[in-house]
């Protein structure tokens, strides 16, 4: 099947700085997704990428479709309070009909 | 966005007991899924829930377990049969517009004693 390796796991950073994460694919993959997830709540669309190279923001958020269709990240600029919570990725891979593959999330803390 | 509202959104169960999770969407979709997520894990794809026909199941998972329904463009159930505390999990019922976009609702929590 196939593998998205997200990292990092987690992070504790002070509110106002800005956070990166990525995820990498064993496959070329046509459509990326990233969600983030609060405590008991289902996880939320943030940005959805489609092309390679593909650069699209969503107010602080920032992600992009890397050039090879294997991997994408996700930068969070000037991170406040509310950040707080579980970003995953996923991914649709050529092949895989409608099936999303999820990365394993990373855990985002903020310290006020 | 979509509305996707769950039901029950969390409960307590009984080993040996069947629990069913209802889905329902604002509008007629193509594409429903059911995932898991357990305790501090991703989520996993159990089945895509095709209208009028049976579920179409991933690896890992069988229709006996984890009956399915559709029975329109806009509902359907998952059923956790025969439950054990390995069951203890989010159970999310999503959907697809045909934009390859995947909306979730807020999650079923099951926990198994």
């Amino acid at each position: 099947g196939q593998q998205l390796n997200q990292s990092p796991q987690s992070m504790f950073i002070q509110e106002g700085e800005d956070v990166s994460m990525n995820c990498t694919s064993s496959s070329i993959f046509n459509t990326w997704l990233w969600y983030k997830q609060d405590p008991g709540e289902g996880p939320v669309l943030l940005i959805a990428l489609y092309k390679a190279g593909e650069l699209t923001s969503n107010g602080r958020l920032t992600a992009q479709f890397g050039i090879t269709r294997k991997d994408s990240f996700l930068n969070i600029s000037a991170s406040i309070p509310s950040d707080v919570g579980i970003y995953f990725c996923a991914g649709r891979a050529n092949n895989a009909g409608n099936m999303l593959t999820f990365g394993g999330g990373t855990r985002l803390m903020v310290k006020p | 966005s979509a509305v996707i509202s769950q039901k029950p959104s969390r409960d307590i169960c009984q080993r040996g007991t069947s629990l069913t999770i209802q889905c329902q969407v604002d509008s007629q979709v193509t594409m429903m899924f059911w995932y898991r997520q357990q305790p501090g894990q991703s989520l996993t794809l159990i089945a895509t829930a095709n209208q009028g026909s049976e579920a179409t199941y991933e690896s890992g998972f069988v229709i006996d377990k984890f009956p399915i329904s559709r029975p329109n463009l806009t509902f359907s159930t998952l059923t956790v049969s025969n439950m054990s505390p390995e069951d203890s999990s989010i159970y999310l019922c999503s959907m697809d517009r045909g934009t390859g976009e995947l909306f979730f609702g807020e999650g079923s929590r099951l926990t198994v004693l």
